[in-house]
């Protein structure tokens, strides 16, 4: 199993739906997790931080299952501009670096 | 105000020769970090540094060789590049190893 896999689309969904992504992880130790976004030709951007309890960030909510070992990224009312590659990132364990998956690519679409 | 910068932007070289690529950070992190970001756009880490000292090295040909100068600055020197080299490198820092990264914004770098 790899460390962090993810379904690498292209999600293609119009503009004001709802999208979900999810990301499993194999190391049950993993401690700290993250969405990282990507536009084309530029750098990783932290989307946000995942919380135990789940979190939320306007039209953004992430949450983690530890149990099932995945966390997701569910995005409301899509705009054109989330159109970017989302990078699910957790560490291996304790103090170690993290890992990034290989992205899911979205595509919002008028 | 640029937290993570790296020049060059674009680098475009022969087989065969030697560059570099230079990083400076100014948000006061201790870890810094290389990545490598190849045409699959897959995002894999080469080196992490922590107060100056390697702590990982993944796997790496020793062609490549990171230096840190102080805390804020880590710099990336390719030997002998070779076609598949041509990729995009990114620098990165972080408070510590587990937390949140910022990245710089990327060298593209074209082996011919």
């Amino acid at each position: 199993r790899k460390e962090v896999e993810q379904d690498p689309g292209p999600f293609n969904v119009p503009e004001g739906a709802t999208v979900a992504f999810n990301c499993t992880y194999s190391n049950s130790a993993s401690q700290s997790f993250f969405w990282y976004r990507q536009d084309c030709r530029k750098e990783p951007k932290l989307l946000m931080s995942v919380y135990s309890s789940g979190n939320e960030d306007g039209r953004f909510t992430a949450q983690l299952n530890r149990a099932s070992q995945y966390i997701s990224l569910l995005i409301r009312d899509s705009k054109l501009s989330d159109s970017a590659t989302y990078l699910c990132v957790v560490n291996r364990a304790g103090n170690t670096p993290l890992v990034f998956g290989k992205g899911t690519r979205l595509s919002v679409i008028a | 105000d640029t937290a993570v910068s790296q020049t060059p932007k674009y680098l475009v070289t022969q087989m065969g020769n030697d560059k570099s690529i230079k990083c400076e950070q100014n948000l006061g992190h201790d870890t810094m970090y290389w990545y490598k970001q190849d045409s699959k756009k897959f995002l894999k880490i080469m080196f992490s540094y922590n107060n100056k000292e390697l702590i990982i090295n993944e796997t790496v040909p020793n062609r490549f060789s990171p230096k840190s100068p102080d805390k804020a600055h880590l710099n990336l020197h390719i030997n002998s590049l070779e076609l598949g080299d041509s990729a995009v490198y990114f620098c990165a820092s972080s408070p510590d190893l587990t937390d949140t990264q910022y990245f710089g914004p990327g060298t593209r770098l074209t082996v011919l």
